[in-house]
């Protein structure tokens, strides 16, 4: 089936210790997302992306670096992982016409 | 500075009457608006959206209104179902290049008893 499909679904670390969760979509929209969800805070733009080679920060990016070398991968990173990044991940992408479309979500729990 | 706000944590109602869930915004440069419905363990999903030339959009049971002087949004169900029973967020963007980008609020979590 067509959407975005997030890896993987649950993750513990340790403080300090380092990740990428991954995002692929195979919609070949050239807009793709990282959000973080927090109870009472809704969901947090972290970066994004207009297309290949493109990146840009929301509002929350520290603490995360993300890349994107191909249309269809937009992977964070967590290079060293603090209790405070503890949440639900979902990555998004979007396409002219198409609206956006969401992953089903990675709960990271860093203790 | 929360620029969406959803200011019902919940909204609990019963089967087969009005839901009516409310937004507030407070950038008058959001062009386009959006709600989404989220159920536990998965990722939002798109329900029904609206652009600020417009006022009001209907899709079945859904209806967005949209009210830009007093920067107001709300989602009206009706009849509501159990099976809309799920957390609801506004989300606005501010478009150009900025369709990457979706502000959201705090979500409403809607209860609907049979």
């Amino acid at each position: 089936n067509a959407g975005v499909t997030q890896t993987p679904k649950f993750q513990v670390l340790k403080t300090g210790q380092s990740m990428t969760l991954q995002c692929a979509q195979d919609m070949n929209h050239e807009y793709m997302s990282w959000y973080r969800q927090d109870p009472g805070m809704g969901l947090r733009l972290i970066h994004y992306s207009v297309g290949a080679g493109i990146t840009d920060q929301g509002e929350v990016p520290n603490g995360y670096n993300v890349s994107r070398s191909t249309t269809e991968d937009f992977p964070l990173r967590l290079l060293s992982a603090a209790p405070s990044q503890t949440s639900v991940y979902f990555c998004a992408s979007y396409g002219l016409g198409e609206g956006y479309t969401f992953g089903s979500g990675t709960r990271l729990t860093v203790v | 500075d929360q620029q969406v706000k959803q200011n019902s944590p919940s909204l609990s109602v019963q089967e087969g009457r009005i839901s009516i869930l409310n937004c507030d915004y407070t950038n008058s440069m959001f062009d386009y608006f959006l709600w989404y419905k989220k159920y536990p363990a998965e990722g939002p999903t798109f329900l029904i959206s609206i652009s600020s030339i417009k006022d009001k959009n209907e899709d079945g049971r859904f209806t967005v209104f949209l009210n830009k002087s007093a920067k107001h949004l709300s989602l009206h169900i009706v009849p509501s179902q159990p099976g809309d029973s799920a957390v609801y967020f506004c989300a606005v963007n501010a478009g150009g290049t900025s369709y990457g980008k979706l502000t959201f609020g705090q979500g409403t979590i809607l209860t609907v008893h049979p």
